[in-house]
């Protein structure tokens, strides 16, 4: 079966950190760039960091870079995200995704095809 | 970053509508944009990828079209379970940016 599933969630106080984890199944996880979305209770949906195939070019939301780090272990089908210096605004479920690039027209595009069910990140003292 | 502004923030409407939402991007981003569906307590499903192409699975009551700076998802005829909310997202440039989300209530 295709699937991710996040876990690593849970209470934090502020300033600090916690691991969360993606294990995907079912797809070649290291031929897609992967994804992290969250969403604060109540709130849109935010898109927080990316990461190539192979783990060489991440991107981050201003509002977790030099905090968070995204990272991948393609032997494992693995991916994570390690959140520093966590503040209340970051109390959010926590989505990964899977982003397939599709050809149209000779160009390409990135969309979030696949997503996990979320896991919960609550910062609070 | 590029702001993506949706209207209307929220709708009522019947099964059997023709509902639009416009989605404005704050430059131009070609037609890298794409639409997703929320259901309350569920994470995202993709609808709609390049502005306008249909992802594998979705009904084809829902249509994308737009370029540039505005862009609108359709849902020709409104079924009981399109009630949702729906995001855009741009892919044009790094942050990736979601619209607010434009929530579909039965009227």
């Amino acid at each position: 079966e295709v699937q991710l599933v996040e876990s690593g969630g849970g209470l934090v106080q502020p300033g600090g950190s916690l691991r969360l984890s993606c294990a995907a199944s079912g797809f070649t996880f290291s031929t897609f760039w992967m994804t992290w979305v969250r969403q604060a209770p109540g709130r849109g949906l935010e898109w927080v960091a990316n990461i190539r195939h192979g783990g060489s070019e991440t991107h981050y939301a201003d509002s977790v870079k030099g905090r968070f780090t995204i990272s991948r272990d393609n032997a494992k089908d693995s991916l994570s995200l390690q959140m520093n210096s966590l503040r209340a605004e970051d109390t959010a479920v926590y989505y990964c995704a899977r982003d397939h690039t599709s050809s149209v027209g000779g160009r390409y595009y990135d969309a979030f095809d696949m997503w996990g069910q979320g896991t919960v990140v609550t910062v609070s003292s | 970053a590029i702001q993506m502004t949706q209207s209307p923030s929220s709708l009522s409407a019947s099964v059997g509508d023709r509902v639009t939402i416009t989605c404005r991007a704050s430059q131009g981003i070609r037609n890298d944009l794409g639409w997703y569906q929320q259901k309350p307590g569920k994470a995202p499903r993709l609808l709609i990828y390049a502005a306008s192409s249909l992802q594998s699975g979705v009904p084809s009551r829902f249509s994308g079209s737009g370029s540039g700076t505005d862009f609108i998802l359709t849902i020709s005829s409104l079924q009981p379970e399109d009630f949702a909310t729906y995001y855009c997202l741009q892919d044009y440039s790094y942050p990736r940016t979601f619209g607010q989300g434009t929530t579909v209530e039965i009227k």
